[in-house]
């Protein structure tokens, strides 16, 4: 079974500039959570998504947006990108999201802004 | 509010000799328990798992200890060697008021030849 994959991996944006990263879950998954890594801070939690419908978002600006589509896969936008904006995204994906749900990640794309 | 703490920024540690990453948690709702291992430029990899109802896991070199009252839980490697050398996350989940995994700031272990 394949795992989570994102694309792009790598891009360079200026500010200014929006950005759309791609998530296509592990297969029969149907949960899709973000995160953005950043150095020292961890896995900040961005949101997650289920059956196309955003249930949980964590404490990012209006700026970072998501969506999933029927078939599980997800984009997520950052609007007006800032300098510090750069970091890894991370989506990961599980079979429903429950709680007692492992969740799995891809290798992340990596985003810097100029 | 960080409501997974993993205070260690770092460990090195001996080849052949035990690992012990440490995390606590603040948060009571918290029911569901994990450890990721990254290496550089890639994603996190899924290691080992507890649930709330146990308090030992075990997985081959790997052991996941929760003790609840504490709000604390261990990861134990053992032997450790040259190639467990990574960041370890300790992430949890459960039911406190939305559908998400809550990761710590990570350990990152070095493991001596």
């Amino acid at each position: 079974k394949a795992g989570v994959t994102q694309t792009p991996r790598y891009l360079i944006k200026t500010r200014g500039q929006q950005v759309t990263l791609s998530c296509s879950p592990i297969s029969g998954h149907r949960s899709v959570s973000w995160y953005q890594q950043t150095p020292g801070q961890g896995l900040q939690f961005l949101f997650e998504y289920f059956s196309e419908t955003q249930r949980n978002k964590g404490n990012f600006p209006g700026r970072f947006s998501g969506r999933q589509f029927s078939n599980s896969r997800s984009e997520m936008n950052v609007s007006t990108l800032e300098l510090g904006d750069s970091a890894l995204y991370l989506c990961a994906s599980s079979d429903d999201g429950t709680f007692g749900n492992t969740i799995y990640f891809g290798e992340g794309s990596w985003l810097t802004v100029v | 509010d960080q409501q997974v703490k993993q205070n260690s920024p770092s460990l090195s540690v001996q080849e052949g000799r035990i690992s012990i990453l440490n995390c606590d948690y603040t948060n009571s709702m918290f029911d569901y328990f994990l450890w990721y291992k990254k290496y550089p430029a890639e994603g996190p990899t899924f290691l080992i798992s507890i649930s709330s109802i146990k308090d030992k896991n075990e997985d081959g070199r790997f052991t996941v200890f929760l003790n609840k009252s504490a709000k604390h839980l261990s990861l134990h490697i053992v032997p450790s060697q040259p190639g467990d050398s990574a960041v370890y996350f300790c992430a949890a989940s459960g039911n406190t008021g939305g559908f998400k995994t809550i990761f710590g700031a990570g350990t990152r272990l070095f493991v001596k030849a």
